[in-house]
């Protein structure tokens, strides 16, 4: 059964401090997602990685994938509070399966 | 910009009675979804629809629950008999191919059994 990991749950961090969330995932799965949810609202796609190696950039999100390790790690580079937000990572075998998700929040 | 639409945004209903959520997908998107919420938990996987048939689903999607696509434009979930373990956020998706596909998500239902 696939399960996804995802960690820290809650990330408080100050506004230009970099971080990154990392979202494991536990059988072969070459399709990995990334959402942003904010309170009370619905889910926006942020990135779908499909291969080994696979980066993508989008703003102050990197998103990057490693197959062979399970892994996928979404690095913030200098937070800002719009950044805010709840990011759920997802993978895709026979169904979706999304991890808990890491709340961030970024203080001025 | 296309989007996708569902309706009611809130919808209450007494446990055993039937609900329809119903959802417009972006027209051009081949591949339809429904996934749900529990308040502050995690998004579960419930049902992938392709060619108007059920391309996937999860073990939450059992007896209780089945999709349709009454017309060219409408899919909806149907829960035949509501339990008080129903109340969540309902979440329709749409995409052009399942699995590489970008999925936009319509804004929820929710759905509060009582």
């Amino acid at each position: 059964e696939l399960k996804v990991e995802q960690n820290p749950l809650f990330l408080s961090m100050q506004e230009g401090k970099n971080y990154t969330i990392y979202c494991n995932y536990s059988t072969t799965s070459d399709r990995l997602y990334w959402y942003r949810q904010d309170p009370g609202k619905s889910l926006e796609s942020l990135f779908v990685l499909l291969s080994n190696g696979a980066v993508k950039q989008e703003g102050r999100l990197m998103a990057s994938l490693d197959t062979k390790a399970r892994l996928s790690t979404l690095h913030i580079t200098a937070a800002v509070h719009d950044l805010s937000a709840t990011y759920f990572c997802a993978s895709r075998r026979d169904d979706m399966r999304f991890g808990a998700g890491t709340r961030l929040t970024v203080k001025p | 910009e296309p989007e996708v639409t569902q309706t009611p945004s809130h919808q209450v209903t007494q446990m055993g009675q039937e609900v329809i959520l119903r959802c417009v997908p972006i027209s051009n998107h081949l591949y339809f979804y429904w996934y749900r919420q529990i308040l502050g938990q995690k998004v579960e996987f419930l049902v992938s629809f392709y060619n108007n048939e059920i391309s996937e689903k999860s073990e939450i999607f059992d007896d209780q629950f089945s999709v349709e696509r009454p017309d060219g434009s409408n899919f909806t979930l149907k829960i035949r008999s509501t339990k008080l373990e129903d109340s969540a956020m309902y979440f329709c998706a749409s995409s052009v191919p399942w699995g590489a596909g970008e999925q936009y998500f319509g804004p929820g239902t929710r759905l509060t059994v009582t």
